[in-house]
Formats: structure tokens, C-alpha cells, sequence
């Protein structure tokens, strides 16, 4: 079973960074494309980053040059590094993994939450 | 960029009813289109992928259609634990999602 567990979110005031995590396991990690997806309060999902199994990377623009994603293979673990956070970044951050090349995301995390705020 | 515009933003339906769900892409995306189901407090699940293809495990209620820049997320008789928000996806140049429909009790 495919199961996906984020942390890392927290209270973080305006200008400062964050780590998230995301633990995976039930399935062979290093060949999917893995992503973050973010839902902030009462609104729609927003694609934030995605890492592909050689490990290209790829930026919503709006966190182009802020967010850094990457992964480790070796531990089954997904991170997004978020810099120079704003108020706008403040969401449920969820990983999601892709099913296959081109697919769609087969399989969520339950979500973390972070919070830009003074 | 891609840009796909969901209709309606809600849906206000009765138990058993048919519900219609459109979601239109500015440019075409073949048929790399998905649809997911979330529900209160719930991460999103995955409803439809490839326009038309039916994820694991869902009920044969759920159908979608279309293709270029023109889908359709059917679900022929509404069931209590259908009403919830439904996303579009494109996984043609990106990873964009539509804005939303939901679906509510009428």
C-alpha cells in the first residue's frame, strides 16, 4: 500500500524558511515523478513543484527562485525547501505522487500545514 | 501556459440526480486530462485520468469525456458521499488544475 506521510509545517513569520518532508513508502520511489501540491484556506489546488526520476526539476512561477525541491532516494523522502516565505505561501501542502509518465497524481499525503505569518 | 476554466462553480443537485461537470483548457491538451474528488479536510483522490479512463476503484457512476480542449465529468445518479469539490488537471504541459465545481445538495 502506497502511503505518503508529509511534516515540517509550522508557524513561520514573513522572509523566513521552512522544510517539509515527505516519507514515502509502499512502492518504488526512486521511479516516479513526485510532487508538492498546495491548497490554501478555502481554495482550489495549486501545483507548486515536481521532481521526475532523474531528477529534473520543475517550478510554479510563483515559487520559481524561493522553493527548493528535491529528494533522496537512499530514504525514501521527498523535502521542499521554502525561502523567503509570504503571507501567500500560507497553505495545506500536500505530496502527491504521479502514476506513471504523464499521469495523473495516483496517490496524496494527508497534508501539512504552514503558515506565514507576523 | 495552460490555463483550464471549470463550470459551474456550483452545482446545487438532489440525491439521484445527473450531474455535469465541464472543465475547458485555453489550448489543447490531446487527452491529458484528470479528475479528482476532494472532500472536507480530505486530500484529493483520483477520479479520472486520460479524459476518460476510470482511476482504481472507482464506481462506474463517475465517467468522463472530451478530449482537445473540451472535457466532461459525468456522474449518472448522484450519491450521498458524491457531493464534494472536483478539480480538472492537465498533465499535457504541466501539472495546472481548474478552479473547482461544487457539488452540493439543492
Amino acid at each position: 500500500e502506497v502511503q505518503l506521510l508529509e511534516s515540517g509545517g509550522d508557524l513561520v513569520q514573513p522572509g523566513g524558511s521552512l522544510r517539509l518532508s515527505c516519507a514515502a513508502s509502499g512502492f518504488t520511489f526512486g521511479i516516479y515523478t513526485m510532487a508538492w501540491v498546495r491548497q490554501a484556506p478555502g481554495m482550489g489546488l495549486e501545483w507548486v513543484s515536481a521532481i521526475n526520476l532523474g531528477g529534473r526539476t520543475f517550478y510554479a512561477d510563483s515559487v520559481q527562485g524561493r522553493f527548493i525541491i528535491s529528494k533522496d532516494s537512499s530514504d525514501n523522502t521527498l523535502y521542499l525547501q521554502m525561502n523567503s516565505l509570504r503571507a501567500e505561501d500560507t497553505a495545506v501542502y500536500y505530496c502527491a505522487k504521479e502514476g506513471g509518465h504523464t499521469l495523473p497524481f495516483d496517490s496524496w499525503g494527508q497534508g501539512t500545514l504552514v503558515t506565514v505569518s507576523s | 501556459e495552460i490555463w483550464l476554466t471549470q463550470s459551474p462553480a456550483t452545482l446545487s443537485l438532489s440525491p439521484g440526480d445527473r450531474a455535469t461537470l465541464s472543465c475547458r483548457a485555453s489550448q489543447s491538451v490531446s487527452s491529458f486530462l484528470a479528475w479528482y474528488q476532494q472532500k472536507p479536510g480530505q486530500a484529493p483522490r483520483l477520479l479520472i485520468y486520460g479524459a476518460s479512463n476510470r482511476a482504481t476503484g472507482i464506481p462506474a457512476r463517475f465517467s468522463g469525456s472530451g478530449s482537445g480542449t473540451d472535457f466532461t465529468l459525468t456522474i449518472s445518479s448522484l450519491e450521498p458521499e458524491d457531493y464534494a469539490l472536483y478539480y480538472c488537471q492537465e498533465r499535457f504541459t504541466g501539472w495546472t488544475f481548474g478552479q473547482g465545481t461544487k457539488v452540493e445538495v439543492k
